[in-house]
């Protein structure tokens, strides 16, 4: 029944450890997107898939990287962790690409590297 | 680029008063412009968006904005804050070209007194 899921919700790890969040929709969206809220609240994009092809890739490093099997997932693949990847990390989907569409938000996975 | 900038990280109202939330955007285009809320330890939901048309725009939980070019603001309110109304706010706006990429302000937190 849930529109946007995140797994796992919460994930704690060291320093240099490689992880995965994944993410799915049953909306029937076209176009997912991945972002990261720090502790100031503060959110913005990282990733954004139309049909797994990927169309925004911001200045993130190359650390990350993400992984869209098909339209309704979105994983995203973290090497080499560092305490400054710490946050929120949440993921979206709108039926489209397109400035008028709004998002729809998982819960959000909270990644505590130490 | 876009912007988005939120007035008041903070905003403490007693329940029963307006909510005024204050978002203002530099654009070189008209913007699509959007609300989104955001209760704890959950993924951000829409309240409301401005595609085109009438400049004031309603949204859920009795909460409107009006889009006001000459100013280049789309102000949140509410007429009478209810306890469940406390959440952090986020402005949003969407560029018109390249890769449709939804700017983020940085968050109001909301806070209802009884």
């Amino acid at each position: 029944d849930t529109a946007v899921s995140q797994t796992p919700k919460y994930l704690v790890t060291q320093m240099g450890n490689d992880k995965s969040i994944k993410c799915e929709q049953n909306l029937g969206h076209d176009t997912m997107y991945w972002y990261k809220q720090d502790s100031k609240k503060f959110l913005k994009i990282m990733f954004s898939y139309n049909n797994k092809e990927l169309i925004i890739n911001e200045t993130v490093p190359n650390r990350f990287s993400p992984k869209s099997p098909d339209k309704a997932h979105l994983n995203l693949h973290i090497n080499s962790l560092e305490l400054g990847d710490s946050a929120v990390y949440f993921c979206a989907s709108s039926p489209a690409t397109g400035p008028y569409y709004e998002q729809y938000f998982g819960p959000g996975t909270r990644l505590t590297v130490t | 680029a876009q912007s988005v900038t939120q007035l008041g990280s903070h905003v403490s109202v007693s329940e029963g008063a307006l909510v005024l939330l204050r978002c203002n955007y530099s654009s070189s285009v008209p913007p699509y412009l959007f609300w989104y809320v955001q209760y704890p330890n959950q993924g951000l939901q829409l309240l409301l968006k401005y595609t085109t048309g009438a400049t004031l725009v309603k949204g859920i939980n009795g909460f409107e904005a009006e889009f006001k070019k000459s100013e280049t603001s789309f102000h949140l309110t509410k007429p009478s804050a209810h306890m469940s109304d406390a959440a952090e706010y986020f402005c949003a706006v969407t560029e018109r070209t390249g890769g449709f990429k939804t700017i983020f302000g940085a968050g109001t937190r909301l806070f209802v007194k009884a």
